[in-house]
C-alpha cells in the first residue's frame, strides 16, 4: 500500500468555484503533514503545513483527520493562477523520508 | 538569501555517457534529499543524505546510479551509461533537519532535466 494517495483528478473548475482535494497517508506514525504545490516543469513549492487543528491561509484551508488518516485542503474562490498540481507530504518520526502523493492536477477555467 | 541551488538545468546525454547532477542546499541546510520525476509522473525518492553520509538509499537504482555530498561542495548525482529511460527531471531538495523532527520541511531546487538521445 502507497504511504500517501491522491485522487490523481483532473479536476476543472470555473474561476470563482471551490475546490477540496483529499489525501489518506497509510503510516499511523505520521506526524508531519503538508500540501505542496507544482507548476508546469516547476519545482514543487511549499503551499502550507497542516495543523491538528486545522489551518487557513487567504483563500487556504488545511485540515487533518489522524483518526481516519485523512488530510484535506480546500481553495475559495479560485483563481486562474491556482492550476497546478498540488501535492499532499507527509513525514513521520520513524522515517527518513518525506512522503509524496503522487498529486492532484486543478485547472481553473475563465 | 540563496535558495537551492541546481546545476546543469538541463543536460543532454548520448547513450552510454555519464551525467553529474549538482545541487548545492540552501544556506545552513545539511540533508539533501534526490527525487526522480518522469513525464506526467509524480516526484519519486530516491536518496538521502547528510554531510558525507548516505542515511537511506532505499529509492536508488541498485545499477548506474550514485550519490554522494562531501564534506565540502554540492550534493552530486551521478549516473553512469546512461539510457533513454533515464530522461527525467532530477530535483534536489533541501531541509535544516531531519524528516523525523516534527514539522520539519524541505526546499527544491528548479531541477535539472536530463535528456538521452
Amino acid at each position: 500500500r502507497k504511504e500517501v494517495e491522491q485522487d490523481p483528478g483532473p479536476f476543472n473548475v470555473p474561476e470563482g468555484a471551490t475546490v477540496a482535494f483529499n489525501c489518506t497517508y497509510s503510516n499511523s506514525a505520521s506526524q508531519s503533514f503538508f500540501w505542496y504545490r507544482q507548476d508546469c516543469r516547476k519545482e514543487p513549492k511549499l503551499l502550507m503545513s497542516v495543523y491538528s487543528s486545522g489551518n487557513e491561509d487567504g483563500r487556504f484551508t488545511a485540515q487533518l483527520n489522524r483518526a481516519s488518516q485523512y488530510i484535506s485542503l480546500l481553495i475559495r474562490d479560485s483563481k486562474l493562477s491556482d492550476s497546478a498540481t498540488y501535492l499532499c507530504v507527509v513525514n513521520r518520526w520513524t522515517g527518513n523520508q518525506f512522503y509524496f502523493g503522487t498529486g492532484t492536477s486543478l485547472t481553473v477555467i475563465p | 538569501n540563496a535558495g537551492v541551488m541546481q546545476n546543469p538545468r538541463h543536460l543532454v546525454r548520448r547513450r552510454g555517457q555519464e551525467a553529474r547532477l549538482r545541487c548545492s542546499p540552501m544556506k545552513g541546510h545539511s540533508h539533501v534529499y534526490w527525487y526522480r520525476q518522469l513525464p506526467e509522473e509524480g516526484l519519486k525518492f530516491m536518496v538521502y543524505l547528510q554531510k558525507e553520509n548516505i542515511i537511506d538509499e532505499s529509492g536508488m537504482p541498485k545499477e548506474r546510479f550514485s550519490a554522494e555530498f562531501p564534506k565540502e561542495g554540492p550534493s552530486i548525482l551521478r549516473i553512469q551509461q546512461v539510457v533513454r529511460g533515464d530522461s527525467a527531471a532530477y530535483f534536489c531538495a533541501s531541509s535544516l533537519r531531519t524528516p523525523r523532527d516534527t514539522q520539519e520541511t524541505q526546499y527544491f531546487g528548479p531541477g535539472t532535466r536530463l535528456l538521452v538521445l
